[in-house]
């Protein structure tokens, strides 16, 4: 079975400054990987997906994200975040009807 | 442009009350699921449904029933509610194929079972 692992719950980052979320992914076969955005009270929102091709894919609002298929890692990138960025980001993984989640990382921009 | 409906958005529930939270979708989307949202658990799939009279159980299945009578509705019914079901609850459609698989996603319904 296929399994997503978040590994940082929190992550403060002071405005303007670069930040990255680290996705880990384990699955036998190929899948698809997402990263998703949650603001307060909101459902999800789509922030970019991996389905094949080029491993660096860029999303909305300035985030991009790196398919490393040796490392089995999807991480997040941005190169300067806002105070708007602030949300709740999880990381996903789809194959075969199943979509799994990983435990979500709070990412809080500070001024 | 509605997406994906969800309602009630907010519910509190006696523990053995039953209810249906109701879940509409205007996309076309063959599939749709419905999750829980815990704090620091992320997303744990209850049940999915491929298409209109196909449903599949997740990961966390047990106190829930589902039934999809059409491609539009996707219902998800709790019999004999207890505090462990108080969560957030969330609707998605997808259209797998042709480049894409990612899930949309209602706005939640908040449920607290006292």
């Amino acid at each position: 079975a296929q399994s997503v692992t978040q590994l940082d719950s929190q992550v403060p980052v002071f405005e303007e400054a670069p930040v990255e979320l680290r996705c880990n992914y384990s699955s036998s076969v190929s899948v698809y990987l997402f990263w998703y955005v949650q603001y307060p009270n909101q459902g999800l929102q789509l922030l970019l997906k991996y389905l094949s091709g080029s491993t660096l894919v860029k999303g909305i609002n300035g985030f991009e994200a790196e398919f490393n298929k040796s490392q089995t890692s999807f991480h997040l990138r941005k190169p300067s975040v806002h105070i708007s960025d602030t949300a709740e980001y999880f990381c996903a993984s789809y194959n075969n009807n199943d979509m799994r989640f990983g435990a979500g990382t709070r990412l809080t921009v500070k001024p | 442009n509605a997406g994906v409906t969800q309602t009630p958005k907010f519910r509190i529930l006696k523990i053995g009350q039953s209810m249906t939270l109701q879940c509409a979708q205007d996309m076309n989307h063959n599939y749709m699921y419905w999750y829980r949202q815990d704090p620091g658990m992320g997303l744990k799939l209850i049940y999915y449904s491929v298409g209109a009279g196909i449903t599949d159980k997740g990961e966390v299945p047990n106190g829930y029933n589902v039934s999809r009578s059409t491609t539009e509705d996707f219902p998800l019914r709790l019999e004999l509610a207890a505090p462990s079901q108080t969560s957030v609850y969330f609707c998605a459609s997808s259209l797998p194929g042709q480049g894409r698989a990612e899930a949309f996603f209602g706005q939640g319904t908040r449920l607290t079972v006292v």
